[in-house]
Formats: C-alpha cells, sequence, structure tokens
C-alpha cells in the first residue's frame, strides 16, 4: 500500500531532550515535507526537500532540523525541544515539488513538550 | 504574500443538500488549485486538483470551479451525507518563493442526519 509513515504517534517528552520524529515513504516520491498544525493557525511549513541531500527552511523553521539521505527518509529532529513546539506534526511526499498529483500525508504526530 | 481566505471555520447543513465551501486568495495568481479532506487527527487527504485553465473539475458527489477573475474556487458536495463530515482544506502554488503549497485554514463541514 502507498503510504508515508510516521512514527511516532504521540510523544510526551520534557524541555531539551533530543528527540527524532521518523517520516519514511514507499512511493519514490521525490519531494517531502514536514508541517505542523495548530488550532486557529492551520498547517504551516517546517521544513521541505526536493531531492535527496536538498533541503530547504519553510515558513516556521526555527528549532528543527532536518535531513535527507536517502530518497524514502526524511526524519524531523528536534534537538532542544520546548512548550512551544506542542503541536500536531504532519509529514507528506509528492512526485514533484509542484504536487499536481496531490500530497500524501502521514498520519500524524501528537508531541506534547513539558 | 500570499493569504488564502476559507469563508468560515464551521459551517452546518443538513442531511441530502449540497455544502459550498469557498477558497479566496489574494496577490499572485495560482497555476494550480487542490482541496484536501482532514479527519480530527489525522492527516490531510487529497481530493481534488484544478488548474488555471479549467474552469470545473468534477469526482463523483464533489464538484470544484476555479475563477481566477474573482480569485476564487468553490467546493461543492451533492447530496451531502453525516459521513462528509469533516474539515476541508484548500491549498495553492505560488508561482515563486519557497513555499510550493500554502495551505488555509480550513472550513469544519458539519452534515446534520
Amino acid at each position: 500500500e502507498a503510504q508515508v509513515t510516521q512514527n511516532p504517534r504521540y510523544l510526551i517528552t520534557v524541555t531539551g531532550k533530543k528527540l527524532t520524529v521518523t517520516c519514511s515513504q514507499n512511493m519514490n516520491h521525490e519531494y517531502m515535507s514536514w508541517y505542523r498544525q495548530d488550532p486557529g493557525l492551520g498547517l504551516r511549513q517546517i521544513y521541505y526537500s526536493m531531492n535527496v541531500e536538498v533541503t530547504d527552511k519553510g515558513d516556521v523553521p526555527e528549532g528543527y532540523k532536518v535531513s535527507r539521505k536517502e530518497k524514502r527518509n526524511f526524519p524531523l529532529i528536534l534537538e532542544s525541544p520546548s512548550p512551544n513546539q506542542t503541536s500536531l506534526y504532519f509529514c507528506a511526499s509528492s512526485l514533484s515539488w509542484q504536487g499536481y498529483g496531490g500530497y500524501t500525508f502521514g498520519s500524524g504526530t501528537r508531541l506534547t513538550v513539558v | 504574500s500570499q493569504k488564502i481566505e476559507q469563508n468560515s471555520e464551521a459551517l452546518n447543513i443538513q442531511e441530502g443538500k449540497t455544502a459550498t465551501l469557498t477558497c479566496n486568495y489574494t496577490n499572485y495568481s495560482p497555476a494550480y488549485l487542490q482541496w484536501y479532506r482532514q479527519d480530527p487527527g489525522r492527516g490531510p487527504v487529497f481530493l481534488l486538483l484544478i488548474r488555471e485553465n479549467e474552469k470545473e473539475k468534477r469526482k463523483e458527489r464533489l464538484k470544484v470551479t476555479f475563477d481566477t477573475t474573482l480569485k476564487q474556487s468553490l467546493f461543492h458536495i451533492t447530496a451531502s451525507q453525516p459521513a462528509d463530515s469533516a474539515t476541508y482544506l484548500c491549498a495553492l502554488d505560488i508561482p515563486s518563493g519557497n513555499t510550493p503549497l500554502v495551505f488555509g485554514k480550513g472550513t469544519r463541514l458539519s452534515v446534520i442526519a
């Protein structure tokens, strides 16, 4: 089944403890992206990647890192999480950055930083 | 910067009626516009894409229109059912800039039996 897989689904952590949210897609998509979704603010893009080894900042990149060493994986790293990073996170992928076939989203990771 | 407005945060309609959701945008003229469905706590699911040179697109009970003069897209669900209750997001591309797709905040549709 074609899908984007995120792990974990739920995560509670403490301020300052480094964490990684994994994202993997099995569709050979070139384009991958991370979003966060907060009430009243909608989906906001954190980072995106046009292809392997090519990443760029979205609208809200502060406090996050990403890497794209392989086409299928695009992990999101929070080096020193803070409570304002408590949010619902989504990974998405598409055949191309234009997204003509639509973006495929993962099921989401609900992160709580205390 | 590009601004997207979806007509209302919430819309309630009676089962069997046609639901109409609005997506308005300012500034740039997108090459295409997309609609997604999102259920609570789940990722958005792609529904339809309409290009700037297309006036209308249909898929089963869904219909999307795109008016580049009004800078507006309308999303219709005919013969609505309670299972159609969800949040619907519109998204559009920016011809220049580093954000390939910009999403609206969504409209929460409730279909009442």
